[in-house]
């Protein structure tokens, strides 16, 4: 069974303080993502990465980076927390290349964090 | 930003109504996906439309590209309490990245 997790359910931090996200998916998939989701905005995109140590912008990458050091494992990083970075955080792995695969995107439960 | 739009962004309706959201889009889309998140939970997919003026049935969904595929559609005959959630389209990139709509919020009133 497919499966995507992420390494905290709830997070608290403060401002200032690194952050780190952590995801890991057991299918073998290429393609890793990274949302954040606000009421009324859906699911924005804010890193993405088709494969191991590559990486791509999404449509909000500002205040955030990330690392795919190994294929199965997709990590975003805070730099330095702010409170407009309080959210939810889901993470998303997908299979499909040139093209070919279904790119279904599974998700995982998400990280609820809060910085204060 | 999101290059497709939703509508409505919320929809409410009495059990056994039925329920339709839009996706649309400005330029033509290779493909378009739908999404199911339930209240707590995570997105979970729904189906993969590809073709100009595909439809697609499960069940009491029926999901549709449009001729122009720049929109699309999915309706809900007969809603059912298990049907609340919020739904999302969504396309996918030349580079493999996805893009969202803002979703479509339905509850059902028994």
């Amino acid at each position: 069974d497919v499966k995507v997790t992420q390494s905290s359910r709830y997070l608290v931090k403060r401002t200032g303080e690194k952050v780190f996200l952590e995801c890991v998916q057991d299918m073998d998939h290429e393609n890793m993502f990274w949302y954040r989701q606000d009421p009324g905005l859906g699911l924005r995109l804010i890193y993405f990465s088709y494969d191991v140590k590559m990486k791509e912008k999404g449509d909000i990458p500002e205040g955030y980076s990330v690392s795919r050091e190994k294929k199965e494992r997709f990590s975003l990083i805070l730099e330095s927390a702010s409170t407009n970075q309080t959210s939810m955080y889901l993470c998303a792995s997908s299979f499909g290349r040139l093209g070919l695969g279904s790119y279904e995107q599974y998700f995982g439960p998400g990280t609820r964090l809060t910085v204060t | 930003g999101q290059q497709v739009m939703q509508i409505p962004q919320y929809q409410h309706v009495q059990e056994g109504e039925d329920f339709t959201t839009y996706c649309n889009s400005s330029t033509t889309l290779s493909n378009i996906q739908w999404y199911k998140q339930r209240p707590g939970g995570h997105p979970v997919f729904l189906i993969q439309l590809v073709k100009s003026g595909e439809v697609k049935k499960q069940k009491r969904l029926t999901f549709q590209f449009g001729e122009a595929k720049k929109n699309s559609s999915l309706h809900i005959t007969a809603t059912q309490t298990t049907d609340v959630g919020t739904y999302f389209c969504a396309r996918r990139g030349y580079a493999n990245d996805m893009r969202f709509g803002a979703g479509t919020r339905l509850t059902v009133k028994p």
